[in-house]
């Protein structure tokens, strides 16, 4: 069974910094690896997608990495803002529509 | 964003009766997804559809059934709500042609309350 874990929980930091959320998934079989931001009371926004066969992805601020082998990604921002203040989750895809997601970090950035 | 829209947004109901919860999309997307969002379980599976009148099981799918019969709509129906299926409730879509689920688009959820 597919277990996806973020660690940390919860994350401070002050505006400006550049920052590192990290995801590790138990099985290495997997599809694609997806990124999102939750806000409170909110739907999940998609950040990033990465294929199986990519090794990153690139979007603005944000840059996301997969390592299948070791069961890793990490999503980078860059220069936070206290905009960027939210849970982000990350989902991991195998096979049959299945989808295990993170229980996903809370980030708030303080001005 | 992506055209999902989930409603009601908010139900409070009591325990016994009927609900049904509704999600219909713009985008065309052949596959839809009912999850239930709980602290300290995340985002689980209910049911998924991947064609009109096609639906399968998730991972949390007792006490629960699914309906498509337009491309667009998706229904989550409780047929007698219990405490436990008190949750927030996310649609989702994806444009996955078979296999392993694409980038999915969440819908902005619908919150329920069973008394």
């Amino acid at each position: 069974k597919q277990e996806v874990t973020q660690i940390p929980a919860a994350l401070s930091v002050p505006e400006g910094e550049n920052l590192v959320l990290n995801c590790s998934f138990t099985d290495s079989a997997i599809y694609n690896l997806q990124w999102f931001r939750q806000d409170p009371g909110k739907g999940l926004t998609s950040l990033l997608l990465i294929q199986s066969s990519q090794r990153e992805q690139t979007s603005g601020r944000l840059n996301a990495s997969l390592d299948k082998s070791s069961g890793r990604s990490t999503l980078y921002i860059a220069a936070s803002q206290p905009g960027d203040s939210a849970t982000y989750l990350c989902a991991v895809s195998g096979g049959y529509q299945k989808v295990t997601f993170g229980t996903g970090t809370k980030l708030q950035v303080i001005p | 964003d992506a055209g999902i829209t989930q409603s009601p947004r908010h139900k409070v109901t009591e325990t016994g009766t009927p609900v049904t919860l509704r999600c219909h999309q713009t985008e065309n997307h052949r596959y839809m997804y009912w999850y239930r969002q709980d602290p300290g379980h995340g985002l689980r599976l209910i049911h998924y559809s991947y064609g009109v009148k096609d639906t399968d099981k998730g991972e949390v799918s007792d006490g629960y059934s699914v309906s498509r019969s337009k491309t667009e709509d998706f229904l989550l129906t409780l047929e007698s709500a219990t405490s436990s299926q008190t949750s927030v409730y996310f649609c989702a879509i994806s444009a996955s042609s078979g296999g392993a689920a694409g980038e999915l688009f969440f819908g902005e959820g619908s919150r329920l309350t069973v008394l």
